[in-house]
């Protein structure tokens, strides 16, 4: 089955400390990782996908196959990263097809 | 450019209604894909339609349904409303099928 799970509902830091929030992906074949980001009150955006190994605004993603993992890294967690974060998996000919992670919501103290 | 617009921002319904909602993409963009967020199922893919086309639909009933216009708008439909349909509906967009998404801000439907 097709699924992506993110186990933790909320995970609380403070400023500075470093973050890592987690996703675990189901799926036979070769998805295509994202990790979505909702600011209060704004829209779900994107924040980075595995295939372009980008760092958007200091994340950054790897893909374990062998783990099937896709967790998210921040070194220095700053309050404006408060959010919640959505992981998604797309597959291959699944265009606009995205299987989401429950969320997990970052609450970053100062 | 203008994001995705979704309009209305909020519906009130009562079971056995029927509802549309309507989705204009952002200029360029020909995929246009729905989903359901609700607090306990989250966010669940119901139907993408790219050129008119519906391409993927996900596992909701058949009283949910969709269409695309020329101009790459859409709209959902839903017939027969259950209390459980109570969620937001957002609508994303995208160039091409398999390029980011970009959401739009919802539509709350509240059915009683």
């Amino acid at each position: 089955a097709q699924r992506v799970t993110q186990p933790e509902k909320l995970l609380s830091v403070f400023k500075g400390a470093p973050v890592e929030l987690k996703c675990n992906y189901s799926y036979s074949g070769s998805p295509e990782l994202f990790w979505y980001v909702q600011y209060s009150r704004q829209r779900l955006q994107l924040l980075l996908r595995h295939i372009s190994r980008e760092s958007i605004k200091g994340f950054t993603a790897d893909l374990n196959k062998g783990e099937t993992s896709f967790h998210l890294k921040k070194p220095f967690a700053q309050e404006e990263d408060s959010a919640m974060y959505y992981c998604a998996l797309l597959g291959p000919n699944q265009g606009g097809k995205l299987i989401f992670g429950q969320g997990t919501e970052l609450s970053v103290k100062p | 450019k203008a994001g995705v617009t979704q309009t209305p921002r909020y519906l009130i319904k009562t079971r056995g209604q029927q509802v549309t909602l309507s989705c204009s993409p952002i200029s360029g963009h020909r995929s246009v894909s729905w989903y359901q967020q609700t607090p306990g199922q989250g966010l669940q893919f119901l139907f993408e339609y790219f050129s008119e086309t519906q391409r993927n639909k996900g596992n909701f009933p058949g009283r949910f349904s969709g269409r695309q216009f020329s101009n790459s708008r859409s709209e959902m439909n839903v017939s027969t409303l259950e209390l459980g349909d109570s969620a937001l509906y957002l609508c994303a967009s995208s160039e091409n099928r398999f390029e980011k998404l970009f959401f739009g801000s919802g539509t709350q439907l509240s059915v009683l």
